[in-house]
């Protein structure tokens, strides 16, 4: 099935800093949506994008619609322990009802 | 407020026994996804379900799986006759009406285990 192509794949940084991921498709997106995944739950929703070159901030959050409606960042900053996790991408392609994930990111924070 | 709710979280079957998940939807919301996910995989996306009816299922096998969304009631995604390769994690997600602004919540999932 289709899938966006979100990187990096994985990334291990060291508590304090600041993390950037990124998701980009082929096809245009009509909406962005952001989440983190824990061992065994469910995706919980960061931030959701609908404006090409939206940028919205929740705390240390922000991501950005991009302005050819193809991509869209996350950014973490000031990283800290219970941030470790699996980033997914979701995005909705104009024309269509459903959402397609990324491949996700995988945050490990040392402390 | 409720979440979205998932039952059951975990769910044993043998090869060839049906597998049944439910899900209710947040308060309000009368739109459901149901998502499938494999072992460090991203989520793939199964059916689109409103109220009553089925909107996109194109990520949906042809054979052995079903789902609907009742008037009353939660949504159900019905698996006849499992293989081993049907074990996954189904999760759904439900939302408001109105695409300009949707957010797709989702329940903690189902682990469905084939046998």
């Amino acid at each position: 099935g289709q899938q966006l192509n979100q990187s990096p794949q994985s990334m291990f940084i060291q508590e304090g800093e600041d993390v950037s991921m990124n998701c980009t498709s082929s096809s245009i997106f009509n909406t962005w949506l952001w989440y983190k995944q824990d061992p065994g739950e469910g995706p919980v929703l960061l931030i959701a994008l609908y404006k090409a070159g939206e940028l919205t901030s929740n705390g240390r959050l922000t991501a950005q619609f991009g302005i050819t409606r193809k991509d869209s960042f996350l950014n973490i900053s000031a990283s800290i322990p219970s941030d470790v996790g699996i980033y997914f991408c979701a995005g909705r392609p104009s024309g269509t009802y459903k959402y397609i994930f990324g491949t996700g990111t995988r945050l490990k924070v040392l402390a | 407020n409720a979440g979205v709710m998932q039952n059951p979280r975990h769910l044993v079957r043998r090869r060839g026994q049906e597998a049944r998940l439910r899900c209710s939807p947040m308060k309000g919301h009368s739109h459901v996804y149901w998502y499938r996910q494999l072992p460090e995989e991203g989520l793939k996306f199964m059916v689109y379900l409103q109220k009553e009816n089925i909107i996109d299922e194109s990520g949906m096998p042809k054979e052995r799986f079903s789902a609907e969304f009742p008037k009353e009631g939660p949504s159900i995604l019905r698996i006849q006759q499992v293989v081993r390769g049907d074990s996954a994690a189904y999760f759904c997600a439900s939302s408001l009406p109105g695409a300009t602004n949707e957010k797709l919540f989702f329940g903690s999932g189902t682990q469905l285990s084939v046998l």
